[in-house]
């Protein structure tokens, strides 16, 4: 199975600062990549697929790039309602993985 | 619009067995397929499998297979997941979230809010 890796585990932020989160895989995926964002109590959220395709309704502020193994998740201007949990999953080679997770919290 | 309703939530013994089920509306469910993830307290998310909404055709993870069958009605576009042998490591809470088919992939573009099973003597 491909293995998905998060950095960093957790970071804290303010709001309106650029929040970048870097998803590396075990091997190469090409652009089958997706992000989700999770609240507490809540299911995942689709935010960016294809590795930088934004989903239907997800705030511009919000950006995917990467391609082959290495892959970020930007958040131009963090908001309130943006401090979540955020996964990454491969989606290149069955079976699916997410990456572990990265909490970003209120500074 | 989309939704994804699941079942409600369930405390079984170990050993037992549980059906959770996935019904869908705002789309057409032939068109879709269901993925299952699931999340133990305080973890990350792990994929469980894929049925095709299409066909019925499953695809497992090879850790949950023998335990896990993923089903479908496409009379009422309700997925079925059924996991035997319950130990208590799979207390958690099981995702259902359309994915494949039109979607080209595996992504989970609509998720349903979740339910809880409680493995516990």
């Amino acid at each position: 199975d491909i293995q998905m890796t998060q950095s960093p585990s957790s970071v804290s932020a303010s709001v309106g600062d650029r929040v970048t989160i870097t998803c590396r895989a075990s091997q190469g995926i090409s652009s089958w990549l997706a992000w989700y964002q999770q609240k507490p109590g809540k299911a995942p959220k689709l935010l960016i697929y294809d590795a930088s395709s934004l989903q239907s309704g997800v705030p511009s502020r919000f950006s995917g790039s990467g391609s082959g193994t290495d892959f970020t998740l930007t958040i131009s201007s963090l908001q309130p309602e943006d401090f979540a949990t955020y996964y990454c999953q491969q989606v290149d080679s069955f079976p699916p993985t997410f990456g572990q997770g990265t909490k970003v919290e209120i500074k | 619009q989309v939704h994804l309703v699941q079942s409600g939530g369930e405390v079984k013994k170990p050993g037992a067995s549980v059906r959770v089920s996935c019904k869908a509306s705002g789309y057409t469910f032939t068109s879709y397929g269901i993925s299952w993830v699931r999340q133990a307290p305080g973890q990350g998310l792990e994929w469980m499998g894929w049925v095709s909404g299409f066909n019925g055709n499953p695809n497992y993870v090879q850790q949950f297979q023998g335990r896990v069958t993923m089903t479908t009605d496409t009379s009422t576009s309700t997925a079925y997941m059924e996991l035997r042998s319950l130990r208590s490591d799979d207390t958690a809470v099981y995702y259902c979230a359309r994915s494949g088919e039109l979607l080209g992939a595996y992504y989970c573009d609509y998720w349903g809010l979740g339910t809880l099973l409680t493995v516990s003597s």
